[in-house]
Order: C-alpha cells, then structure tokens, then sequence
C-alpha cells in the first residue's frame, strides 16, 4: 500500500490566499518530500524535511513534520494562478533501504485568478 | 544536461503485445525507479534499482520486469500487455543517500487496447 495519504484531495482558493495541505504516513521514515507536478507532466522537488526537523521555510513554501502523529504539512502563502498543480508528499522510509520512495495520491490545488 | 529522458512519449499497444520503455539518466545517480500514475491513485512504484546490477520489487510488480542495463539505464518491460497497464509511466533518478530528491522524466502514455 502506498506510504502518503494526501489529504484534502482537492482545494479551489483565490489568488492571494494561503493554500494548506496535509500528508499523512505509515511508517518511520528517514525524510519527508514534497513534489509539484503540472497536468501530466514529471513532477518536480520543492523541499524535503529531514525526520529530525520540524519545520522548513523555501520561499513561499512552509513545512512541518510530526513524526509523533506522522504527519506533515505544506502551506503555500500568497497563492499565484501558476500554483495551479498537484502536489504530491513522499517518503524514504528508515531502517534499512534509503532507496525505496514512495509518494501519496496527491492534492489538486486550482487557484483562482 | 538532458536530466531523466524516457521513450517512447505515446504508445499505443493491442492487448498481448510486449514492449519495453527506455529510461536513461545522465546525472550519475545510483538509484532508479519506474511508476505509474492512475487517476486518483497517485503514483505507486512498480520497481526499483538502488545500484546498476540491483533490482527490487515495489508495490506494483505484476505484469512488469525490469533491466539496470548499466548506471545510466534502467528499462522497463511489460512482457503480454493488458488493458489494466493503461496508464502513465514515470522514470526517476535520485543519488544514493538519505536526503536526496528525485529527478523525473516526462512520462510515457500508454494505452492498451
């Protein structure tokens, strides 16, 4: 089964608000990523927040994690049109392989002009 | 510097055909993957490859094999394609350690009919 559970599936906000999404996991992991992808296309690294953080700024983009509830999140402050996308969290998971990364189903966020 | 490049782009397959879909990464990363990505379902990984010569079950194998062909090449077989293997297919690189992000190819979209 997979590692992240996105959650809203979908969000519609306007321009200029702030855009927050939830991911949830499984098991220990070793860091958490999150990933943008535009309407069928490969998707692209926006940050990755190591087990031992708890939050990460880049930019526009905020990060936390609870490793505790296993949990993390992503918040887009002052939205454009062009964070129309999905975004999607993943996981290297610790104990053993840091190669396997597995990624959740993913949040459509549309933002409204 | 090309990044992740995949081919075919399209494809188009009658059930019981065989292919195999190309990937090749000129970054010098060790690890590899092969997803695919549904509709609502996200991505789940199918294989991967932590080292040329290495391969590795994900979470989809079924219906699939895989070929580390040398550290730049990682391809990706369906041996008697079925309708249920329609979907998008995403190849990714990623440097072997704990806290690297992924690289990601364009896709292929393939149909089986």
């Amino acid at each position: 089964s997979q590692q992240g559970e996105e959650d809203p599936q979908a969000l519609s906000i306007q321009e200029g608000e702030n855009a927050t999404m939830n991911c949830s996991y499984k098991t220990s992991i070793n860091n958490l990523q999150w990933y943008r992808q535009n309407s069928g296309r490969g998707l692209v690294h926006l940050i990755l927040i190591r087990s031992n953080e708890r939050e990460k700024h880049s930019g526009r983009l905020r990060v936390t994690l609870d490793t505790s509830k296993k949990s993390s999140s992503l918040l887009i402050t002052a939205s454009r049109a062009a964070d129309t996308a999905s975004y999607f969290c993943a996981t290297v998971n610790s104990g053993g392989s840091n190669y396997k990364l597995t990624f959740g189903k993913g949040t459509l966020l549309t933002v409204n002009p | 510097n090309a990044g992740v490049t995949q081919t075919p782009k399209f494809q188009v397959l009658k059930t019981g055909q065989s292919m195999t879909l190309q990937c090749a990464q000129d970054m010098n990363h060790n690890s590899m993957y092969w997803y695919r990505q549904d509709p609502g379902m996200g991505l789940r990984l199918i294989y991967y490859s932590a080292s040329e010569g290495t391969t590795d079950k994900g979470e989809v194998p079924n219906g699939y094999n895989v070929s580390r062909l040398n550290k730049r090449e990682f391809s990706l077989r369906l041996e008697s394609a079925a309708p249920s293997q329609t979907s998008v297919y995403f190849c990714a690189s990623r440097l072997t350690g704990r806290d690297t992000e992924a690289f990601f190819g364009q896709g292929t979209r393939l149909t089986v009919v």
